[in-house]
Protein backbone atom coordinates (compact mmCIF):
# COMPACT_ATOMS: atom_id res chain seq x y z
CA UNK A 1 0.00 0.00 0.00
CA UNK A 2 1.65 3.38 -0.65
CA UNK A 3 1.92 6.04 1.84
CA UNK A 4 2.32 9.58 2.19
CA UNK A 5 4.51 11.66 4.78
CA UNK A 6 4.19 15.59 5.51
CA UNK A 7 6.33 15.89 7.57
CA UNK A 8 5.83 19.78 8.86
CA UNK A 9 2.82 19.88 10.50
CA UNK A 10 2.28 23.55 10.18
CA UNK A 11 4.25 26.44 8.63
CA UNK A 12 4.32 29.83 8.43
CA UNK A 13 5.56 32.78 5.70
CA UNK A 14 5.60 36.40 5.46
CA UNK A 15 3.71 38.03 3.07
CA UNK A 16 5.67 38.21 -0.83
CA UNK A 17 8.10 35.34 0.83
CA UNK A 18 8.79 31.62 -0.74
CA UNK A 19 7.83 28.59 1.32
CA UNK A 20 8.51 25.46 0.38
CA UNK A 21 6.17 22.49 1.90
CA UNK A 22 7.81 18.86 1.65
CA UNK A 23 5.99 15.40 0.94
CA UNK A 24 7.58 12.37 0.65
CA UNK A 25 5.75 8.91 -0.56
CA UNK A 26 6.31 4.93 -0.20
CA UNK A 27 5.12 3.23 -2.99
CA UNK A 28 6.94 0.29 -5.51
CA UNK A 29 4.55 1.49 -8.65
CA UNK A 30 6.46 3.28 -11.47
CA UNK A 31 3.22 5.08 -13.26
CA UNK A 32 1.63 7.39 -10.69
CA UNK A 33 0.25 10.72 -10.33
CA UNK A 34 0.85 13.27 -7.76
CA UNK A 35 -1.06 16.51 -6.40
CA UNK A 36 -1.57 19.00 -3.89
CA UNK A 37 -4.48 20.08 -2.87
CA UNK A 38 -5.54 23.45 -0.44
CA UNK A 39 -8.15 23.29 2.07
CA UNK A 40 -8.78 26.38 2.94
CA UNK A 41 -11.31 27.19 6.66
CA UNK A 42 -14.36 27.06 4.15
CA UNK A 43 -12.63 23.48 4.43
CA UNK A 44 -13.57 23.15 0.36
CA UNK A 45 -10.62 20.75 -1.61
CA UNK A 46 -8.93 22.88 -4.06
CA UNK A 47 -6.07 21.16 -6.75
CA UNK A 48 -3.77 23.33 -6.75
CA UNK A 49 -0.66 21.25 -9.14
CA UNK A 50 -0.24 18.19 -10.55
CA UNK A 51 2.91 16.07 -11.26
CA UNK A 52 2.46 12.58 -13.88
CA UNK A 53 5.57 10.45 -12.66
CA UNK A 54 6.70 9.66 -15.89
CA UNK A 55 7.36 13.29 -16.62
CA UNK A 56 10.78 14.53 -15.21
CA UNK A 57 9.73 18.06 -15.86
CA UNK A 58 8.67 19.92 -12.65
CA UNK A 59 4.90 20.85 -13.02
CA UNK A 60 4.04 24.59 -12.51
CA UNK A 61 1.44 26.68 -11.91
CA UNK A 62 1.49 30.57 -11.28
CA UNK A 63 2.97 30.95 -8.25
CA UNK A 64 3.30 27.02 -7.49
CA UNK A 65 5.67 24.82 -8.12
CA UNK A 66 7.02 21.58 -7.66
CA UNK A 67 10.22 19.63 -6.84
CA UNK A 68 9.50 16.08 -8.05
CA UNK A 69 12.71 13.91 -7.00
CA UNK A 70 11.26 10.25 -8.27
CA UNK A 71 14.40 8.34 -7.06
CA UNK A 72 13.72 10.04 -3.46
CA UNK A 73 10.30 9.73 -3.78
CA UNK A 74 10.00 13.60 -2.89
CA UNK A 75 7.41 16.07 -4.14
CA UNK A 76 7.72 19.38 -2.47
CA UNK A 77 5.08 22.51 -3.15
CA UNK A 78 7.05 25.99 -3.48
CA UNK A 79 4.73 28.92 -3.31
CA UNK A 80 6.27 32.11 -4.42
CA UNK A 81 5.23 35.69 -3.39
CA UNK A 82 2.89 34.16 -0.50
CA UNK A 83 -0.13 35.64 -0.13
CA UNK A 84 -2.54 36.03 2.61
CA UNK A 85 -5.46 34.04 0.51
CA UNK A 86 -2.64 30.92 0.41
CA UNK A 87 -3.35 30.86 4.01
CA UNK A 88 -4.73 27.49 4.59
CA UNK A 89 -4.47 23.30 5.05
CA UNK A 90 -2.00 22.01 2.24
CA UNK A 91 -2.39 17.86 1.36
CA UNK A 92 -0.45 16.32 -0.95
CA UNK A 93 -2.25 12.92 -2.68
CA UNK A 94 -0.74 9.97 -4.37
CA UNK A 95 -2.54 8.38 -6.78
CA UNK A 96 -1.76 5.08 -8.55
CA UNK A 97 -1.95 4.89 -12.45
CA UNK A 98 -3.81 1.92 -12.61
CA UNK A 99 -7.13 0.53 -11.73
CA UNK A 100 -10.07 3.55 -10.41
CA UNK A 101 -7.12 5.65 -8.38
CA UNK A 102 -8.32 6.43 -4.96
CA UNK A 103 -6.43 9.21 -3.90
CA UNK A 104 -4.42 8.58 -0.46
CA UNK A 105 -3.31 11.44 1.43
CA UNK A 106 -0.77 13.17 3.40
CA UNK A 107 -0.94 14.43 7.13
CA UNK A 108 -1.62 17.78 5.94
CA UNK A 109 0.38 20.62 6.17
CA UNK A 110 -1.19 24.18 7.86
CA UNK A 111 -0.06 27.32 6.24
CA UNK A 112 0.07 30.58 7.72
CA UNK A 113 0.81 33.70 5.88
CA UNK A 114 2.09 37.00 7.83
CA UNK A 115 1.08 40.22 6.86
CA UNK B 1 -18.48 25.30 -14.60
CA UNK B 2 -20.97 22.77 -13.38
CA UNK B 3 -19.46 21.55 -10.12
CA UNK B 4 -19.61 18.77 -7.97
CA UNK B 5 -23.00 19.07 -5.97
CA UNK B 6 -23.43 17.69 -2.47
CA UNK B 7 -26.40 17.52 -0.14
CA UNK B 8 -27.59 18.70 2.56
CA UNK B 9 -24.29 20.84 3.31
CA UNK B 10 -25.04 20.11 7.59
CA UNK B 11 -26.52 17.19 8.96
CA UNK B 12 -27.63 16.24 12.67
CA UNK B 13 -28.73 13.21 13.61
CA UNK B 14 -28.50 11.30 16.83
CA UNK B 15 -26.97 8.44 17.92
CA UNK B 16 -28.25 5.17 16.30
CA UNK B 17 -30.49 6.81 13.55
CA UNK B 18 -30.09 6.80 9.53
CA UNK B 19 -28.41 9.23 7.36
CA UNK B 20 -28.01 9.67 3.49
CA UNK B 21 -25.59 12.30 1.94
CA UNK B 22 -26.20 12.67 -1.79
CA UNK B 23 -23.70 13.83 -4.33
CA UNK B 24 -24.20 14.80 -8.21
CA UNK B 25 -21.00 14.25 -9.97
CA UNK B 26 -19.86 17.10 -13.11
CA UNK B 27 -21.80 15.84 -15.94
CA UNK B 28 -19.59 13.20 -17.89
CA UNK B 29 -17.32 12.33 -14.93
CA UNK B 30 -17.98 8.76 -14.25
CA UNK B 31 -16.31 7.87 -11.42
CA UNK B 32 -17.71 9.32 -7.96
CA UNK B 33 -15.45 8.42 -4.60
CA UNK B 34 -16.34 9.09 -1.17
CA UNK B 35 -14.19 10.02 1.51
CA UNK B 36 -14.46 10.54 5.46
CA UNK B 37 -12.52 13.53 6.74
CA UNK B 38 -12.34 14.00 11.06
CA UNK B 39 -11.71 16.68 12.56
CA UNK B 40 -7.91 17.74 12.45
CA UNK B 41 -7.27 14.84 10.31
CA UNK B 42 -6.40 13.80 6.36
CA UNK B 43 -9.62 12.46 4.40
CA UNK B 44 -9.79 8.69 4.14
CA UNK B 45 -11.12 6.76 1.14
CA UNK B 46 -14.08 5.30 1.91
CA UNK B 47 -15.86 3.65 -1.71
CA UNK B 48 -15.18 4.58 -5.31
CA UNK B 49 -17.94 4.00 -8.08
CA UNK B 50 -17.11 3.52 -11.83
CA UNK B 51 -20.53 3.44 -14.25
CA UNK B 52 -22.59 2.54 -11.66
CA UNK B 53 -20.70 -0.64 -10.09
CA UNK B 54 -19.03 -0.46 -7.26
CA UNK B 55 -14.98 0.06 -8.05
CA UNK B 56 -12.68 -0.08 -4.89
CA UNK B 57 -13.48 -0.04 -1.11
CA UNK B 58 -11.15 1.62 1.69
CA UNK B 59 -12.11 1.49 5.41
CA UNK B 60 -15.75 2.06 5.13
CA UNK B 61 -17.85 0.77 7.93
CA UNK B 62 -20.30 -2.01 7.35
CA UNK B 63 -23.05 0.34 8.91
CA UNK B 64 -22.40 2.43 5.79
CA UNK B 65 -23.23 1.44 2.18
CA UNK B 66 -23.06 3.14 -0.73
CA UNK B 67 -24.86 2.84 -4.73
CA UNK B 68 -24.59 5.37 -7.78
CA UNK B 69 -27.98 5.23 -9.68
CA UNK B 70 -28.35 5.37 -13.99
CA UNK B 71 -28.15 9.43 -13.78
CA UNK B 72 -24.48 8.84 -11.88
CA UNK B 73 -25.34 10.50 -9.07
CA UNK B 74 -24.17 8.41 -5.83
CA UNK B 75 -25.95 8.12 -2.00
CA UNK B 76 -24.06 7.07 1.20
CA UNK B 77 -26.10 5.50 3.65
CA UNK B 78 -24.99 5.35 7.07
CA UNK B 79 -27.45 3.18 9.52
CA UNK B 80 -26.89 3.11 13.66
CA UNK B 81 -24.86 6.21 13.68
CA UNK B 82 -21.90 6.67 16.29
CA UNK B 83 -20.80 9.98 17.63
CA UNK B 84 -17.36 8.88 16.13
CA UNK B 85 -18.92 8.98 12.42
CA UNK B 86 -19.18 12.91 12.93
CA UNK B 87 -16.96 14.21 10.07
CA UNK B 88 -17.11 15.84 6.92
CA UNK B 89 -17.79 13.68 4.13
CA UNK B 90 -16.29 14.51 0.77
CA UNK B 91 -17.68 13.31 -2.55
CA UNK B 92 -15.35 13.69 -5.81
CA UNK B 93 -14.99 13.03 -9.22
CA UNK B 94 -13.72 12.16 -12.05
CA UNK B 95 -13.11 11.01 -15.34
CA UNK B 96 -11.70 7.55 -15.65
CA UNK B 97 -9.25 8.23 -18.94
CA UNK B 98 -8.31 11.51 -17.66
CA UNK B 99 -6.50 10.58 -14.25
CA UNK B 100 -3.73 13.66 -14.85
CA UNK B 101 -6.82 16.14 -14.22
CA UNK B 102 -7.13 14.64 -10.66
CA UNK B 103 -10.61 14.82 -8.74
CA UNK B 104 -13.09 17.54 -8.58
CA UNK B 105 -14.13 17.74 -5.06
CA UNK B 106 -17.38 18.63 -3.86
CA UNK B 107 -17.90 21.30 -0.80
CA UNK B 108 -18.85 18.21 1.64
CA UNK B 109 -21.56 17.75 3.71
CA UNK B 110 -20.65 18.32 7.67
CA UNK B 111 -22.25 15.39 9.69
CA UNK B 112 -22.63 15.77 13.39
CA UNK B 113 -23.78 13.09 15.75
CA UNK B 114 -25.43 14.29 18.81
Amino acid sequence: AQTVTQSQPEMSVQEAETVTLSCTYDTSESDYYLFWYKQPPSRQMILVIRQEAYKQQNATENRFSVNFQKAAKSFSLKISDSQLGDAAMYFCAYRSAGSYGKLTFGQGTILTVHP
Amino acid sequence: AAGVIQSPRHLIKEKRETATLKCYPIPRHDTVYWYQQGPGQDPQFLISFYEKMQSDKGSIPDRFSAQQFSDYHSELNMSSLELGDSALYFCASSQRDRPTYGYTFGSGTRLTVV
